[in-house]
Order: structure tokens, then C-alpha cells, then sequence
């Protein structure tokens, strides 16, 4: 059953704490992205990766790390530099628009994680 | 950076009227692509455009593409309560090898019966 899993669907940090989000994609995708989303607000871009062992910051990286050691994989971790954490964490991945042109560049999403600090 | 702006932010019709959600990017899009999310869900991809001026119909969702590929609308007639969601248009953009799938704010909508 293809698909793009995230895990886990809710997590509870403690301030202070660094906490990692999972997501993982049997898609055979090359292109990875995490969002950031808030109660009533867009998608934000965290970071995204094209490739294995390469990876680029979005709009609002200052916080966060991530790696991409494989393929399928992409984790996000939240530091405890993120002054803000509590949000909706989605992570994505589609085919990479270098490689197969612009057709069939779209996303598939994980179902989230929900993250809040207590 | 480049910017994906989506308007209205927030749209409340009866059931059965039409209704719009307009995008605009500050940069030529490669391509525009449209997401659904449901209350509680994710984005779900609904379509993408390439062409200038492309115009694509789903039933009664009709997606235009503007000819300086830099705006896109998606129109909904005759709404029903299951079009209820935030509908997402998102900019594929990419430099120096490098892609990335910028959205905008989002619209949502609310249908009322």
C-alpha cells in the first residue's frame, strides 16, 4: 500500500526538549518537504530536499533540522531554539520537477503530526 | 523570496451559490497546482496547470491559468456542503537545480444548507 506515513499523530514537548517528527515515503519519490501550519493559516515551508544527502531551507527554517540519509526518509527535528513549536507538522513528497519536467509534480501529504508544548 | 498571495482568506455562501478563490504570484510559475484539505485533515491535490491561459474542468470546479502564468482562479458553481474545506493553490518553483512547492494562505470556505 503506497503512501507517505508520518508519525506520531500527536506528540507533547516539554520546553527545552528537542523532539523529532518521522516521515517516511514508499513513493520512490526524490523530492521531500516539511510545512508548518497554524490554526486558520497557510502552509509554511520548512525545508525541503531534492535529493539523498542534500537538503535547503524554506521560509522558516531557524529552529528546525532535518537529514536525508535515504530515500524514503526525511525527519524533522524541532530544537529547543524553536521559541514557538505548537503547531500542525505536514510533511510531503512528490517526483522531482528536474527530472520528469513539470507534469506530475504533485504532492502527497502525510496525514501530520500535531505538536504541542506543555 | 517569492511569495504565493490567495485571496479571498475566508468565504461563506449558501449552499448552491458559485464561489472563487483568486491566486497570485510574484514570479512567472512554472506550474500552479490545487489542494483540498478538509476540517482536521491534509492537503489533498485536486489538479495542476502548465499552459498559459490553460482552463481545466472537474465537474463544477473550473481552474484557469492566466496567460503570464503568474495568476490562477478556481471556481466552484453551485456549491454543496461537502466543497466545505480550505482550497490551496501552490507554486512550483525551483532555481539552480533546486524545486520547491511554495503555497499560498489558502481560502476557506464554509457552505451553509
Amino acid at each position: 500500500d503506497g503512501g507517505i506515513t508520518q508519525s506520531p499523530k500527536y506528540l507533547f514537548r516539554k520546553e527545552g526538549q528537542n523532539v523529532t517528527l518521522s516521515c517516511e515515503q514508499n513513493l520512490n519519490h526524490d523530492a521531500m518537504y516539511w510545512y508548518r501550519q497554524d490554526p486558520g493559516q497557510g502552509l509554511r515551508l520548512i525545508y525541503y530536499s531534492q535529493i539523498v544527502n542534500d537538503f535547503q531551507k524554506g521560509d522558516i527554517a531557524e529552529g528546525y533540522s532535518v537529514s536525508r540519509e535515504k530515500k524514503e526518509s526525511f525527519p524533522l527535528t524541532v530544537t529547543s531554539a524553536q521559541k514557538n513549536p505548537t503547531a500542525f507538522y505536514l510533511c510531503a513528497s512528490s517526483r522531482s520537477w528536474g527530472t520528469y519536467g513539470t507534469d506530475g509534480t504533485e504532492a502527497f501529504f502525510g496525514q501530520g503530526t500535531r505538536l504541542t508544548v506543555v | 523570496g517569492q511569495q504565493v498571495m490567495q485571496i479571498p482568506q475566508y468565504q461563506h455562501v449558501q449552499e448552491g451559490e458559485d464561489f472563487t478563490t483568486y491566486c497570485n504570484s510574484s514570479t512567472t510559475l512554472s506550474n500552479i497546482q490545487w489542494y483540498k484539505q478538509r476540517p482536521g485533515g491534509h492537503p489533498v491535490f485536486l489538479i495542476q496547470l502548465v499552459k498559459s491561459g490553460e482552463v481545466k474542468k472537474q465537474k463544477r470546479l473550473t481552474f484557469q491559468f492566466g496567460e503570464a502564468k503568474k495568476n490562477s482562479s478556481l471556481h466552484i458553481t453551485a456549491t454543496q456542503t461537502t466543497d466545505v474545506g480550505t482550497y490551496f493553490c501552490a507554486g512550483l518553483a525551483g532555481t539552480g537545480g533546486y524545486n520547491k512547492l511554495i503555497f499560498g494562505a489558502g481560502t476557506r470556505l464554509a457552505v451553509h444548507p
